[in-house]
C-alpha cells in the first residue's frame, strides 16, 4: 500500500535559519506528491506539489524537489520567519489508489524571533 | 476567487443532539470529501463523493452520514454526536480534469460537545 513517513516534531527555529522537514514514502508506480501547510485554527493549504521525478515544486520560499531514486520529497527554506509557525503534511496520491490523498503524520514548525 | 466554503466556522452542540455541518464550493469540482483531524494530527477520510456516487470508508462509523443534493454542496450529519467525535472537520474537493488530482480544502469547522 502507500505510505507517508515525515520527521516527527515539533521542530523549534530562530528567525531566518535554514529549514529541512524530511519526507519520504512508500508507493507503486508513479504518485504525485504534495505539502500541504496548516496554520493555527485553519484547514489545509497546499504549498507546493511535483507531479514526476525530478520535478521541483517551489512557493513562497519553501522548495522540495521529487526524488525518485531515495522516494523522497523533503521541504527545505532557506531562512524561516515567524509567520511560517504552523504544521506541514506530506502527502501523496496514486492514481493506483483511487487518488486518495495519504497524508503523512505532520511536523509542527516553531519559528520564535 | 474560486473556493471552498465551511460553515459555521465553530459549532457547539449537546451530547446526543444531531448536527449537520455544510461546505460548498465554487470551483465545480466533481469530487467532495470530508475529513476528521484531531489534534492536529493528519486528516482521517471519512467519504467522498464522485459526482452523486457516496463512497464510504470502511471505518466510517455509522452516526455519520453525508448528503450531496447538487455539485456545489455537501453536507455532513452527525446522528448522535459523542464526545469522542469532538475535532476539526475539513471539507475538501478535486476535479478528475485538475492536474494532479490536488485536493483544495476548506477552512474546517471546529466541533464542540458538551
Amino acid at each position: 500500500g502507500n505510505s507517508v513517513t515525515q520527521m516527527e516534531g515539533p521542530v523549534t527555529l530562530s528567525e531566518e535559519a535554514f529549514l529541512t522537514i524530511n519526507c519520504t514514502y512508500t508507493a507503486t508506480g508513479y504518485p504525485s506528491l504534495f505539502w500541504y501547510v496548516q496554520y493555527p485554527g485553519e484547514g489545509l493549504q497546499l504549498l507546493l506539489k511535483a507531479t514526476k521525478a525530478d520535478d521541483k515544486g517551489s512557493n513562497k520560499g519553501f522548495e522540495a524537489t521529487y526524488r525518485k531514486e531515495t522516494t523522497s520529497f523533503h521541504l527545505e527554506k532557506g531562512s524561516v520567519q515567524v509567520s511560517d509557525s504552523a504544521v506541514y503534511f506530506c502527502a501523496l496520491i496514486n492514481n493506483n489508489a483511487g487518488n486518495m490523498l495519504t497524508f503523512g503524520g505532520g511536523t509542527r514548525l516553531m519559528v520564535k524571533p | 476567487d474560486a473556493m471552498v466554503i465551511q460553515n459555521p466556522r465553530y459549532q457547539v452542540t449537546q451530547f446526543g443532539k444531531p448536527v449537520t455541518l455544510s461546505c460548498s464550493q465554487t470551483l465545480n469540482h466533481n469530487v467532495m470529501y470530508w475529513y476528521q483531524q484531531k489534534s492536529s494530527q493528519a486528516p482521517k477520510l471519512l467519504f467522498h463523493y464522485y459526482d452523486k456516487d457516496f463512497n464510504n470508508e470502511a471505518d466510517t462509523p455509522d452516526n455519520f452520514q453525508s448528503r450531496r443534493p447538487n455539485t456545489s454542496f455537501c453536507f455532513l450529519d452527525i446522528r448522535s454526536p459523542g464526545l469522542g467525535d469532538a475535532a476539526m472537520y475539513l471539507c475538501a474537493t478535486s476535479g478528475l480534469r485538475a492536474s494532479a488530482y490536488e485536493q483544495y480544502f476548506g477552512p474546517g469547522t471546529r466541533l464542540t460537545v458538551t
